[in-house]
């Protein structure tokens, strides 16, 4: 059964950083992008950030471009998100996605706030 | 960045009626479209990949079709538990961008 547990989120103030993490089990992890979603309240989703399986390629949003950064390690099947520069509009459920989206995980909250 | 409109933002309807929400890219992006659900509170459920392919224990109620920049999601026929909020993503081109949603309430 495909696995993907997020954490990491959490309370930060405006500047600061956090770091998720998304632990995969289920598939074989390095044969996937993968992928982090997020949904600020109320709002509708968007794709913040992807890598593909060749370790190097990735892409962001525009919103996060020179933010934030998605790696990967496939020893450990997991995906990070360093998100640096936090801004009040970073505040959202993020989501760690496989593939297109065909699986997700249940989301790590994260909150910018003085 | 590639923009999908999706039509409409919300809309009112009856078991068992027949349901079509539209999404439009600003350029050409193949077949390479997916469509989701969220039910309130749940997380996102994709139901068709690839335009037109459905995933694993969907419901055939459910179809997608189109090409190039216009894009359908078809309920053939709505059941309670398809009222949810409705999502397609392109894939096709680098970042990756959904629509806005489509909302689908009970009449």
């Amino acid at each position: 059964e495909v696995q993907l547990l997020e954490s990491g989120g959490g309370l930060v103030q405006p500047g600061g950083s956090l770091r998720l993490s998304c632990v995969a089990s289920g598939f074989t992890f390095s044969s996937y992008h993968m992928g982090w979603v997020r949904q600020a309240p109320g709002k509708g989703l968007e794709w913040v950030s992807g890598i593909y399986e060749s370790v190097g390629s990735t892409f962001y949003a525009d919103s996060v471009k020179g933010r934030f950064t998605i790696s990967r390690d496939n020893s450990k099947n997991t995906v990070y998100l360093q998100m640096n520069s936090l801004r009040a509009e970073d505040t959202a459920l993020y989501y760690c996605a496989k593939g297109w989206g065909d699986r997700w995980g249940q989301g790590t909250l994260v909150t910018v706030s003085s | 960045d590639i923009q999908m409109t999706q039509s409409p933002s919300s809309l009112s309807a009856s078991v068992g009626d027949r349901v079509t929400i539209t999404c439009r890219a600003s350029q050409g992006i193949r077949n390479d479209l997916g469509w989701y659900q969220q039910r309130p509170g749940k997380t996102p459920k994709r139901l068709i990949y690839a335009t037109s392919t459905l995933q694993s224990g969907v419901p055939s109620r459910f179809s997608g079709s189109g090409s190039g920049t216009e894009f359908t999601l078809t309920i053939s026929s709505l059941q309670p538990e398809d009222f949810a909020t409705y999502y397609c993503l392109q894939y096709n081109t680098d970042p990756w961008t959904f629509g806005q949603g489509t909302k689908v309430e009970i009449k």
